[in-house]
């Protein structure tokens, strides 16, 4: 079975330039979730879809962050303009319904570097 | 917001040692998940638990639901060098949508000296 697919893996900008990242989750999970990571810290949710709803955006700063899941399937979550603050890993994860308990499968992250 | 805290925060040990590590809250739990992640990967889940006082093992590791629902334990034993990474515990908070928002601690670094 492969596996949650994220893209770029790195990715260094100057603040103030916009930047988009992209999420293939596991075929067949329903519930898509963008996480930030930033250094010596837990994910944090940004933002979660049920197929191609948002069930849960509270964190995102949605001045700046913006998500979509066109078609309940792929997703791309975009920053724009970035600031420094915004460097961090940025972790895709899927799950099959969205229950707590459930396993939540992990990319790779997208590396950010904001300068 | 709601934090889930974890000690030790770093953990320097010898291979073949057993390890303990821990995971408070303020609020009470009905899920506790534990997850490894490993450097330049994202997390990946361990062990998760679904009643208090509950004791589940996964190999080498055995996780403990405790009995307060405010705290959770992980044990590795006999650690080998593939054990190192960031440990963290995680837990379900329900959001406005009544869907499930699960909340990350802030993660145990394990480094294993061979």
């Amino acid at each position: 079975e492969a596996g949650v697919a994220q893209s770029p893996r790195y990715k260094i900008i100057e603040k103030r330039q916009s930047v988009a990242f992209w999420c293939n989750p596991i075929s067949g999970h329903a519930t898509l979730y963008w996480y930030q990571q930033i250094l010596g810290q837990g994910p944090k949710l940004l933002i979660q879809f049920q197929n191609n709803g948002v069930v849960d955006d509270s964190q995102l700063p949605k001045d700046r962050f913006s998500a979509e899941r066109l078609k309940g399937v792929d997703s791309t979550l975009k920053i724009q303009p970035a600031k420094l603050e915004d460097s961090a890993v940025y972790l895709c994860a899927s799950s099959l319904v969205g229950l707590a308990g459930e396993r939540r499968d992990f990319g790779p992250g997208t590396r950010l570097l904001v300068l | 917001g709601q934090q889930l805290n974890q000690s030790p925060q770093s953990m320097f040990i010898q291979e073949g040692e057993d390890v303990s590590m821990n995971c408070t809250s303020s609020s009470i739990f009905n899920t506790w998940l534990w997850y490894k992640q490993e450097p330049g990967e994202g997390p990946v889940l361990l062990i998760a638990l679904y009643k208090a006082g509950e004791l589940t093992s996964n190999g080498r590791l055995t996780a403990q639901f405790g009995i307060t629902r405010k705290d959770s334990f992980l044990n590795i034993s006999a650690s080998i060098p593939s054990d190192v990474g960031i440990y963290f515990c995680a837990g379900p908070l329900s959001n406005s949508g009544g869907y499930q928002k699960v909340t990350f601690g802030t993660g145990t670094k394990l480094q294993v000296i061979p």
